[in-house]
Parts: structure tokens; C-alpha cells; sequence
């Protein structure tokens, strides 16, 4: 099984709108992280934004928000005021076991974000 | 520049040649990483150091490929008789597990694009 699915191979969205970027996990282990990176076409990964398993609020960073649902295995990215440099590819990826033994991380397939003017 | 650095930042080769990539992490990190990245996927792990030690491979890493971090600074990444299928981005990332950043989020650099004709 896919440790980490991303089922929207690509989104449009209109320019200040939000917009929701879906992902699911696979894990037993009960220690784990959850973090997501955009990937503008200059290549390079920037870190968005983290949750960890055991914390008890949704992350946010800014313009980015993580809607964690545990029990359903999902680490959705919401996206506020959607800017024309947003548009890019995000990937959502996972950490299993504690962040002291190292952060080994599983990457989903990616959704690209297109922002229209 | 205090990010990641990779060198070099393309290279063309030919079919059977020895490769090697450099990656100089953010100074403070004591964690390194490398990942491979091809067309339209995510980033996959590779190998991660935690100072000079190399602590976790993945299987992907067939014995054509050696990864050192000497002093603990700076590590290479080393592709022997490189196949066509070696064809990728190579990612190095750098982490430190702090207050700051409970998470250990990576760091990313630009990559090295490795084209094998």
C-alpha cells in the first residue's frame, strides 16, 4: 500500500480564493510527522509547514493551514488568498518513528496548483 | 548564501562513467540527507548521515552508488558505471532538531540533474 497518497494530480484555483490540497497516509506507527513542501519549476523544495502526531492542534504557518484528522489518516494543506506564486507542486510526506532517529522522509506523487489570474 | 549548496548543478554523462555530487549542508545541521527525484515524481530517500555516520540506506542505493561525509560537513555522492535509469534530480537536505523546529524539517538544495546517455 501507498504510504502517502496525493489523489489531485493537479488544481486549478482563481487568485485570493482558498483552496484545499488533499493527502492520506499509511501508518501503524503510532509516533510519526507530517510535513509539506512546494516544488516551484526553479526546482528547489521549500518547506511549508509540520504536524506531529501527538499534537493537539493544527498546524498553521501564515498563509498555510493544516487540517490534520487523525483517525481518518489525513494531513490535508489548505491554502488562504491564493497568490499567483503559489502555483507549483506540493508534495506531502511522512516521517515514521520518533524525529530523533532521523527525519527519513516518504513523499506522496505530488498535486500541482495552477493560480489563475 | 547559508542554504544547502550542491555542485554540480547539471551533469551529462555518458553511459559507464563515475559521477560524484557534492552537497555542503547549512553549517549548524548535523543531519544529511540525499534523495533521487525523477520526471513527475516525489523525492525518494537515498541515504542519511547524522554527523560523519552513515545511519539508514534504502535499497535504492544498489552498490553502484557510495555516499561519505568525512568530517561531518560536507558529503559526496559517488554513481559508478551510471546507467541510463540513473537519469534524475539528486537532492541533498540538511536538518538540525531544535526547539525552533521541532519537527527536524529538512532543508532542501537546488539539486544536481544527472542526465545518462
Amino acid at each position: 500500500a501507498q504510504k502517502i497518497t496525493q489523489t489531485q494530480p493537479g488544481m486549478f484555483v482563481q487568485e485570493k480564493e482558498a483552496v484545499t490540497l488533499d493527502c492520506t497516509y499509511d501508518t501503524s506507527d503510532p509516533s510519526y510527522g507530517l510535513f509539506w513542501y512546494k516544488q516551484p519549476s526553479s526546482g528547489e523544495m521549500i518547506f511549508l509547514i509540520y504536524q506531529g502526531s501527538y499534537d493537539q492542534q493544527n498546524a498553521t504557518e501564515g498563509r498555510y493551514s493544516l487540517n490534520f484528522q487523525k483517525a481518518r489518516k489525513s494531513a490535508n494543506l489548505v491554502i488562504s488568498a491564493s497568490q499567483l506564486g503559489d502555483s507549483a507542486m506540493y508534495f506531502c510526506a511522512m516521517r515514521e518513528g520518533r524525529v530523533n532517529a532521523g527525519n527519513m522522509l516518504t513523499f506522496g506523487g505530488g498535486t500541482r496548483l495552477m493560480v489563475k489570474p | 548564501d547559508t542554504g544547502v549548496s550542491q555542485d554540480p548543478r547539471h551533469k551529462i554523462t555518458k553511459r559507464g562513467q563515475n559521477v560524484t555530487f557534492r552537497c555542503d549542508p547549512i553549517s549548524e545541521h548535523n543531519r544529511l540527507y540525499w534523495y533521487r527525484q525523477t520526471l513527475g515524481q516525489g523525492p525518494e530517500f537515498l541515504t542519511y548521515f547524522q554527523n560523519e555516520a552513515q545511519l539508514e540506506k534504502s535499497r535504492l542505493l544498489s552498490d553502484r552508488f557510495s555516499a561519505e561525509r568525512p568530517k561531518g560537513s560536507f558529503s559526496t555522492l559517488e554513481i559508478q558505471r551510471t546507467e541510463q535509469g540513473d537519469s534524475a534530480m539528486y537532492l541533498c537536505a540538511s536538518s538540525s532538531w531544535t526547539s525552533g523546529s521541532p519537527g527536524g524539517e529538512l532543508f532542501f538544495g537546488e539539486g544536481s540533474r544527472l542526465t545518462v546517455l
